[in-house]
């Protein structure tokens, strides 16, 4: 157990709907990443967040977006899905920035039909 | 941009034996950090091991070891007495370090590792 929780685990949802997944960190780490796996794209790094401040950003759609609350849990909000954004979405956190590990949750396996 | 590279898709041994998982990257950074994480059929992406770059020792952890080459931008994986327990995706990945923040892990595409009884 990494002591990353994410819910919901499996989430099935149809086109054009929006969802959010929700994170919440180990406890005492204040930086947030989320990342999405699929099978043609593997996976890519969306966005970080840092005591509640957005740090870096990466391959994250407009349609997406995120924010870290201040008890530092994470939310994912992804709308007008499409077939394309089922994945399966891993939160990390570590305690600061470029600390160089990470500790995932079991991730979140979203299907759009 | 960093680029990782895992060149085997897939790779099969007998349980006992000795396996090493190739991985290259390419970037222009000089402080970095180089991890190899496992995702067993769980799908949990477990760490196994870390290295940092401005260390030229390579790092080991009981059974897994790497080989770091940061010349060749090579770093590989070698898992000893491989177990039936070590069947799963293998991924390299890269993080630069840097103190203001981090772009995240940059992950290679994987390596599907499987240990055979």
């Amino acid at each position: 157990d990494s002591g990353v929780t994410q819910t919901p685990k499996h989430l099935i949802t149809a086109t054009g709907q929006r969802v959010t997944l929700r994170c919440s960190p180990r406890s005492g780490d204040l930086s947030v990443y989320w990342y999405q796996q699929s099978l043609d794209q593997g996976l890519q790094f969306l966005i970080q967040y840092y005591n509640g401040e957005e740090r870096a950003k990466g391959n994250i759609l407009e349609r997406f977006s995120a924010q870290q609350f201040p008890d530092l849990h994470s939310e994912l909000n992804l709308s007008s899905l499409e077939l394309g954004d089922s994945a399966l979405y891993f939160c990390a956190s570590s305690v600061g920035l470029a600390t160089g590990e990470l500790f995932f949750g079991e991730g979140s396996r979203l299907t759009v039909l | 941009a960093q680029t990782v590279t895992q060149s085997q898709p897939e790779m099969s041994v007998q349980e006992a034996e000795t396996v090493t998982l190739s991985c290259t990257y390419d970037t222009s950074e000089n402080n970095y950090y180089l991890f190899w994480y496992k995702q067993p059929p769980s799908r949990q992406m477990i760490l196994v091991i870390r290295q940092e770059a401005y260390k030229q020792q390579n790092a080991t952890e009981n059974r897994f070891s790497v080989n770091f080459q940061k010349a060749a931008k090579s770093f590989s994986l070698k898992i000893s007495d491989s177990q039936l327990g070590d069947t799963a995706m293998y991924f390299c990945a890269f993080m630069k370090h840097s103190g203001g923040g981090a772009d995240g892990l940059t992950f290679g595409k994987g390596t599907h590792l499987i240990i055979q009884p």
